[in-house]
């Protein structure tokens, strides 16, 4: 069974508007870490957010937010007020086992989701 | 965030010949690093992991004596694809871990190689 399922291959959004991008993730281990980058066309990979599975509170950075429901395993990165720069292909990952201080578990990632703004 | 280093961004190598990557953590001590490998259009696939000091440990299905990983720092990791094919064509990234302050892995820009 795929661990990261992102169901989105590719995803075009009007400037301006949310989009919300679906990831779920199978795992038995109860710690493990949810992450979402983004990688412009240039390749390099953006962190833009992160969710322990012990946090209480869905997580938030600036413009984005994880939908993070639990018992469903989602993770579901949300993007307000989408911008023309936020084109580019955005990867779900997970790491599993017991989180350290240092990030030195692997991570597996999704097979992403292209998303394009439309003007 | 902590930043990492790859070199170089980008390299055509003749069939048969081997190529060498760097990874460099600039402002931290990566304990871990980890290489991916991507195809056009798809996910990073993890190679290998390693830690300072001992022998990576690969993926299933990697081959650790075509693609060689030394982490003899702990701000320099090398991936050197011996014996290079056209079928190694691929992006190659790394990313790094450890006393950043941070829980997370920090990504170098990638590494793009073409076999000719």
């Amino acid at each position: 069974a795929q661990k990261i399922t992102q169901t989105q291959p590719g995803m075009f959004v009007q400037e301006k508007e949310a989009v919300t991008l679906d990831c779920t993730y199978d795992t038995s281990d109860p710690s493990y870490g949810l992450f979402w980058y983004k990688q412009p066309s240039s390749g390099e990979m953006i962190f833009l957010i992160y969710q322990g599975s012990y946090d209480q509170q869905n997580a938030t950075e600036g413009r984005y937010s994880l939908n993070f429901q639990k018992a469903r395993k989602s993770a579901n990165l949300v993007i307000s007020a989408s911008q023309l720069g936020d084109s580019a292909m955005y990867f779900c990952a997970m790491r599993e086992g017991i989180i350290s201080n240092f990030g030195n578990e692997k991570l597996t990632f999704g097979t992403g989701t292209r998303l394009t703004i439309i003007p | 965030g902590a930043v990492v280093s790859q070199h170089p961004s980008r390299v055509i190598c003749k069939s048969g010949t081997s190529v060498k990557i760097e990874c460099r953590s600039l402002d931290f001590q990566a304990t871990t690093m980890f290489w991916y490998r991507q195809f056009p259009k798809k996910s990073l696939m993890l190679m290998a992991t390693s830690n300072e000091g001992s022998k990576a440990t690969y993926e299933q299905g990697v081959e650790k004596d075509k693609f060689l990983i030394n982490h003899a720092s702990l701000t320099l990791s090398t991936l050197t694809v011996t014996s290079a094919h056209p079928e190694d064509s691929s992006f190659y990234i790394c990313s790094a871990a450890g006393t950043s302050g941070s829980n997370e892995q920090f990504f170098g820009p990638g590494t793009r190689l073409t076999v000719l």
